[in-house]
């Protein structure tokens, strides 16, 4: 089994700034990790994935997360934010075995003020 | 975007009535997944399917039953619905890939169920 826990739940940021989210994990077999963006009132929408190779990942709309299998961490980046950027975002977690069930954490909300 | 569609979008219902959830893909993914989403906890998976009439449960099972009797519908049923179930359900697919090449879900636009 595992579990994913985000540190920070609400997290917010003047526009242009950078902002950093949280995301640790524990598992005993090996992962595949994923952020996931949920704007309000929508469904959720892939950010990026780590399957395995370069532990820095890069996904859309210049958001970056760095894998880190000692810390057991996946943290999200951006170094500078816009106000499009406000939304709520997901870390999760998968087994690399048939059936891709995710475990999510409980999630960040990001304000992005002017 | 992934061909996924949720109905309703929208159900208030009274405790006790029996409440169908329906998801409908277009893309042929064997993989389906309902979720239920709430404050503080992301999302938990209620059941998923890996094909026609092959289902299991996940975390937060109980209450809760599901049915795939074609590859592009998967049912989620609430017996008898408690407010303890009011919250936004999403529903998800995948395709099978080989282990380790890709893994990706992709989530239909929620349907927001209030039990009162």
């Amino acid at each position: 089994a595992q579990s994913v826990t985000q540190l920070d739940s609400q997290v917010p940021v003047f526009e242009e700034a950078p902002v950093e989210l949280r995301c640790n994990y524990s598992s005993s077999v090996s992962v595949y990790l994923f952020w996931y963006v949920q704007y309000p009132n929508q469904g959720l929408q892939l950010l990026l994935k780590y399957l395995s190779g370069s532990t820095l990942v890069k996904g859309i709309n210049g958001f970056e997360a760095e894998f880190n299998k000692s810390q057991t961490s996946f943290h999200l980046r951006k170094p500078s934010v816009h106000i499009s950027d406000t939304a709520e975002y997901f870390c999760a977690v998968s087994d690399t075995g048939a059936g891709n069930k995710l475990t999510f954490g409980g999630g960040t909300r990001v304000l992005v003020k002017p | 975007d992934a061909g996924i569609t949720q109905s309703p979008r929208h159900k208030v219902t009274e405790t006790g009535t029996p409440v169908t959830l329906r998801c409908h893909q277009t893309e042929n993914h064997r993989y389906m997944y309902w979720y239920r989403q709430d404050p503080g906890h992301g999302l938990r998976l209620i059941h998923y399917s890996y094909g026609v009439k092959d289902t299991d449960k996940g975390e937060v099972s109980d209450g809760y039953s599901v049915s795939r009797s074609k590859t592009e519908d998967f049912l989620l049923t609430l017996e008898s619905a408690t407010s303890s179930q009011t919250s936004v359900y999403f529903c998800a697919i995948s395709y099978q890939r080989l282990a380790g090449v890709d893994n990706e879900q992709f989530f239909g636009p929620g349907t927001r169920l209030t039990v009162l």
